[in-house]
């Protein structure tokens, strides 16, 4: 039973599409996030949510639109893709109450793929 | 900003070798300092952290201790196992808050 789960897990498309990766936690968290590893490998932080509220905006372009329905989900889309988006992009949660102790919980990754 | 670095991979190793996975960072105040562990087909999980200079955290066999002369939190295991074979990253947090800060990640394989 998977605490933390993506889908897709690969994404192939062309520039200029749009396209979503969901996320779902059944762990009970409130805080959920989205990290991206870039060529380099260096996982950084995009958003967080908790409780459905977004906290945390790193300097993203406003083409990826985070959206959390409920606080189990984090989906996120983007729009109008481009070469340099292509990445692994993973999920995580934790509960806000354990801030600061770094126990995040990941979900494999969504490698996207942009031609 | 904060950065860690950490050896580049891959890293093969024989079963029973010893382990040693290099990781410094660099920081504004004092963060607390992570070991993440991917096994094949799986998310990261923590494997093992220390909150302040000279802790050492634990787990699985793997010990790190935090250096703050130094700042490293070098990861240790005297004895791999095929099973260890996975990705590691190094991460730190400071400000107490969920914002990781991650290294690239360093892929170990153990042969048997």
């Amino acid at each position: 039973d998977t605490a933390v789960s993506q889908t897709p897990k690969y994404l192939v498309t062309q520039m200029g599409n749009d396209k979503s990766i969901k996320c779902e936690q059944n762990l009970g968290h409130d805080t959920m996030y989205w990290y991206k590893q870039d060529s380099k490998k260096f996982l950084k932080i995009m958003f967080s949510y908790n409780n459905k509220e977004l906290i945390i905006n790193e300097t993203v372009p406003n083409r990826f639109s985070p959206k959390s329905p409920d606080k189990a989900h984090l989906n996120l889309h983007i729009n109008s893709l481009e070469l340099g988006d292509s990445a692994v992009y993973f999920c995580a949660s934790s509960q806000s109450d354990r801030a600061g102790t770094g126990e995040l919980f990941f979900g494999e990754g969504s490698r996207l793929t942009v031609l | 900003g904060d950065s860690v670095t950490q050896m580049e991979g891959p890293v093969t190793l024989s079963e029973e070798a010893f382990l040693t996975i290099n990781c410094t960072y660099t920081a504004t105040g004092y963060p607390s300092l992570f070991w993440y562990v991917q096994y094949p087909g799986e998310g990261l999980q923590l494997l093992l952290k220390a909150t302040k200079a000279d802790d050492k955290g634990s787990n699985k066999g793997f010990e790190a201790t935090y250096r703050k002369e130094t700042t490293s939190f070098h990861l240790e295991k005297g004895s791999v196992q095929v099973s260890d074979s996975a990705v590691y990253f190094c991460a730190l947090n400071d400000f107490g808050n969920e914002k990781l800060t991650f290294g690239t990640g360093t892929r170990l394989t153990i042969i048997p």
